[in-house]
């Protein structure tokens, strides 16, 4: 079964500043997808990024990048130019490409971000 | 404008006491989802569906009963026999081909 690692249960930043949360997976499939989802206090499911495997060239969205590395299966995330509203829960996810990955997503524990003032 | 209804936002359960959770998307999203949240846990797979009046259990099945009589409804049953049914519950949908996955925005169930 596929797994998904977040080691870093909360981290903080001073506003302004850049923060890297990390993510590691282990599966044995070579197509899948990656995610980060970003949970506000309103407990609303925001999807931040998603990574397809096949493609090296690493995603960014805004203030948002990744750091795909797949020979060591991990998956970070780095959030620059930290903003009040970047606090909240941040989860990585897994799914695996094979017909659309319709088995759903297997997610991390997550990481609580503090965005210091 | 399109997108996942959860119902009702808090919900209490009694004890030995069966309730479902409502699920509504308007979409058109071939599977659906059913998402366990605890603090410090993330979330967990209980059951999913791609195609109506078919379904498959998740990670955490247990206690739990779902339905797919039409395509934009997927309710949930938690049942007396989940012991532990305090949680945050999230449905989600996607279309077949898409890995995009689209979230309600949960149902918080507690015991009384």
């Amino acid at each position: 079964a596929q797994t998904v690692t977040q080691s870093q249960p909360e981290m903080s930043v001073q506003e302004a500043e850049t923060v890297t949360l990390s993510c590691t997976y282990d599966t044995s499939e070579s197509d899948y997808y990656l995610f980060w989802y970003k949970q506000p206090p309103s407990r609303q499911m925001i999807l931040v990024i998603r990574q397809e495997a096949y493609k090296q060239q690493n995603a960014t969205e805004n203030r948002f990048s990744v750091n795909f590395q797949k020979a060591a299966k991990s998956f970070s995330l780095k959030i620059s130019d930290s903003q009040l509203g970047d606090a909240a829960m941040y989860f990585c996810a897994y799914t695996t490409y094979s017909g659309g990955g319709a088995d759903g997503l297997t997610f991390g524990k997550g990481t609580h971000l503090i965005i210091q003032p | 404008d399109g997108g996942i209804t959860q119902s009702p936002k808090y919900l209490f359960r009694k004890e030995g006491q069966n309730v479902t959770l409502s699920c509504e998307q308007n979409l058109n999203h071939d599977a659906m989802y059913w998402y366990r949240q605890d603090p410090g846990q993330g979330l967990r797979l209980i059951y999913y569906s791609q195609i109506v009046n078919d379904f498959q259990k998740g990670d955490i099945a247990e206690g739990y009963s779902v339905s797919r009589e039409k395509k934009e409804s997927f309710p949930l049953t938690v049942t007396s026999a989940q012991k532990n049914p305090t949680a945050f519950y999230l449905c989600a949908s996607r279309r077949i081909g898409d890995e995009k996955l689209f979230f309600g925005s949960g149902t918080q169930l507690s015991v009384l």
